[in-house]
């Protein structure tokens, strides 16, 4: 998990409600990013930021939005546009753009909503 | 889609080494072979990435042959908590990462 704090790990909410859920990195890392994982599938990605106050959407963004307002911190909330928000949460981050040393992901918080 | 072509499922023996096949045929010269591993209901830990040349650390190694048009990922002696989802992904480094399915590798005693 090396630095990638995702929490809470288990999260309940009722339909109709948005979630905001928190992801915040003390590896220096200037970007980061948000990927939903559902049962026996890859991972897909909501949306990255390579650097604070900017980020783009990924292939998925639909029902969701972040904010990047400090190199830390990237949260992701869920609103109620999203159709089916329950799903697996990962967030990852890296060195950015130019850099090929990968990814580093948190442990995931997966969402419940009924 | 992902760029990769990576088998569905695999067994390994216990202590016998795990040969992980990918096929990435239209790959780029300036893209890296990236393999990651993800445990159930964990999040994906990265293993070992390379350009061209073979690579080699503490988890794995990896074999990319001479066309890079393939590689493959060795866990010399394979445990019961080797038993995971891989990863096999292309990528200059500059963009997110994409994943596939992967292939199960179950570990057998």
């Amino acid at each position: 998990d090396g630095g990638i704090t995702q929490s809470p790990k288990y999260l309940f909410r009722k339909e109709g409600q948005n979630v905001t859920l928190s992801c915040e990195q003390n590896l220096n890392h200037d970007a980061m990013y948000w990927y939903r994982q559902d049962p026996g599938q890859g991972l897909r990605l909501i949306y990255y930021s390579q650097i604070v106050n900017d980020f783009q959407k990924g292939d998925i963004a639909e029902g969701y939005s972040v904010s990047r307002e400090k190199k830390e911190s990237f949260p992701l909330t869920v609103t109620s546009a999203q159709k089916n928000p329950t799903a697996f949460y990962l967030c990852a981050s890296s060195f950015g753009t130019q850099d090929t040393r990968g990814q580093y992901f948190g442990p995931g918080t997966r969402l419940t909503v009924t | 889609d992902a760029k990769t072509t990576q088998p569905t499922s695999m067994d390994c023996a216990e202590g016998r080494a795990a040969n992980l096949p990918c096929n990435h045929s239209t790959i780029s010269g300036n893209e890296y072979v990236y393999w990651y591993r993800q445990i159930h209901s964990q999040g994906p830990q990265y293993i070992i990435h390379g350009l061209k040349n073979n690579e080699t650390n503490e988890m794995a190694s990896l074999i990319i042959t001479e066309d890079r048009k393939s590689s493959t990922l060795i866990l010399p002696h394979a445990t019961l908590r080797d038993t995971a989802v891989y990863y096999c992904i292309v990528s200059s480094g500059n963009t997110p990462l994409v994943f596939g399915k992967g292939t199960r590798l179950s570990v057998i005693a």
